[in-house]
């Protein structure tokens, strides 16, 4: 079975300083791809990030980049120079190369301070 | 650029009532997908379809149907709705590709349909 592990329930940053959400997932299979979403008070899931498993190097994506682990099976969200638009919930999910579903934990609720 | 539609926003049922929440995209995407939100928990998926025609269970499919005549439509149905259905349902969609299907593609939401029980 494949699950996805988000250990913080809530976090909270001060603007402009850096904040790391931690994900944790478990599968027996060896390609996969790793995501972070966002979901602002709006709602609507945003794609912020995405990590091939193949790939050892990190993804990053301007103020966003990752920490991948794969031997861990870690996969954290790395955040610079938070802003208040950061503020969401952030889902780590991943799906296998060769299947159609996705699975995603059960978030992290950021709050960026002014 | 509409992406993912989902209507309604918000919906108020009595216990036993049915209703269907309607989804549509039009980036031409194979996959599609249902999930629900409840309150401070992750997002559960209810049925996908990899294509017009095809459809599976999710990992809570109880209490639903689907269907998918069209490749733009995936429309999701509460026969006898229950208050322990109250929760956001999420349209998502995915591009796929022939040999390694939705592997590697984000998914695209819709802004969700907030549905209570009463």
């Amino acid at each position: 079975a494949q699950t996805v592990t988000q250990s913080q329930p809530e976090m909270s940053v001060q603007e402009a300083e850096t904040v790391t959400l931690s994900c944790t997932y478990d599968t027996s299979e060896n390609n996969y791809y790793l995501f972070w979403y966002k979901q602002p008070p709006s709602r609507q899931m945003i794609l912020v990030i995405r990590q091939e498993a193949y790939k050892q190097q990190n993804a990053t994506e301007n103020r966003f980049s990752v920490n991948f682990q794969k031997a861990a099976k870690s996969f954290s969200l790395k955040i610079s120079d938070s802003q208040l638009g950061d503020t969401a919930m952030y889902f780590c999910a991943f799906t296998l190369l060769t299947g159609n579903q996705f699975y995603f934990g059960t978030g992290t609720s950021l709050t960026v301070i002014p | 650029n509409a992406g993912v539609t989902q209507t309604p926003k918000f919906r108020i049922l009595k216990i036993g009532q049915s209703m269907t929440l309607q989804c549509t995209q039009d980036m031409n995407h194979n996959y599609m997908y249902w999930y629900r939100q409840d309150p401070g928990m992750g997002l559960k998926l209810i049925y996908y379809s990899v294509g017009a025609g095809i459809t599976d269970k999710g990992e809570v499919p109880n209490g639903y149907n689907v269907s998918r005549s069209t490749t733009e439509d995936f429309p999701l149905r509460l026969e006898l709705a229950a208050p322990s259905q109250t929760s956001v349902y999420f349209c998502a969609s995915s591009y796929s590709r022939l040999r390694t299907g939705v592997a590697g593609q984000p998914q695209h939401f819709g802004d969700g349909t907030r549905l209570s029980i009463l």
